[in-house]
């Protein structure tokens, strides 16, 4: 079946600092979407990206979406204490598997002040 | 416009006993699905629903279902409780095409002893 892969798993940084998390489906994806965990909270929705080699910012995030439609990154500049949190990316299967949304193990980002 | 609610938030049960989790979905989103989350294997898809069909189901052993009422509220079951099964229960809800963002409730935790 469909595997979602993250990396990394943890990334630790000092206030100020850049982060990038990478994602790798092991299909072709028609979007992917990407989701914050805060400690204690749940998913909440980021972004979609859905054309291939789409990038799209958010303030001080930029998320891209490879060429193939089978990778994708979230970059955050200067990182501040309220980035905090897990990023996952998600694709929807293909087919049958279409309603499905399959998640990466997730990449948990602490900040050191 | 009132989120995703799950009830209960926390449950305990003893093992071999069955729970019932509900969910009431963002009016006039359509599509409910169900997730796992546990510390190891992150976000694990369980199935998910659109008027009252289910359309997906993850990899999870038949003691796990699930259903969806003419109003989308939808309800998940695990019977015969085992220890493995202490997680964090997440329903998410989203409009009527496959990989529509999700918004997702805060979870019902789930602690089998």
């Amino acid at each position: 079946g469909q595997q979602v892969m993250q990396i990394p798993q943890y990334q630790h940084v000092q206030e100020g600092e850049d982060f990038t998390t990478y994602c790798n489906s092991s299909t072709t994806l028609s979007n992917i979407q990407w989701y914050k965990q805060r400690p204690g909270g749940h998913p909440v929705f980021l972004i979609q990206l859905v054309k291939s080699g789409e990038v799209k910012k958010q303030k001080r995030l930029t998320f891209q979406f490879g060429e193939a439609k089978k990778n994708s990154s979230l970059h955050i500049t200067a990182t501040q204490t309220t980035d905090v949190g897990t990023y996952f990316c998600a694709g929807p299967g293909s087919g049958a598997g279409s309603y499905q949304l399959t998640f990466g193990k997730g990449t948990k980002l602490s900040v050191i002040p | 416009k009132a989120g995703v609610t799950q009830t209960p938030r926390y449950l305990i049960k003893t093992r071999g006993q069955q729970v019932t989790l509900s969910c009431s979905p963002i009016s006039g989103h359509r599509s409910v699905s169900w997730y796992q989350q546990t510390p190891g294997q992150g976000l694990q898809f369980l199935f998910e629903y659109f008027s009252e069909t289910q359309r997906n189901k993850g990899n999870f052993p038949g003691r796990f279902s699930g259903r969806q009422f003419s109003n989308s509220r939808s309800e998940m079951n695990v019977s015969t409780l085992e220890l493995g099964d202490s997680a964090l229960y997440l329903c998410a809800s989203s409009l009527v095409d496959s990989g529509s963002p999700l918004h997702f409730g805060n979870g019902t935790r789930l602690t089998v002893t």
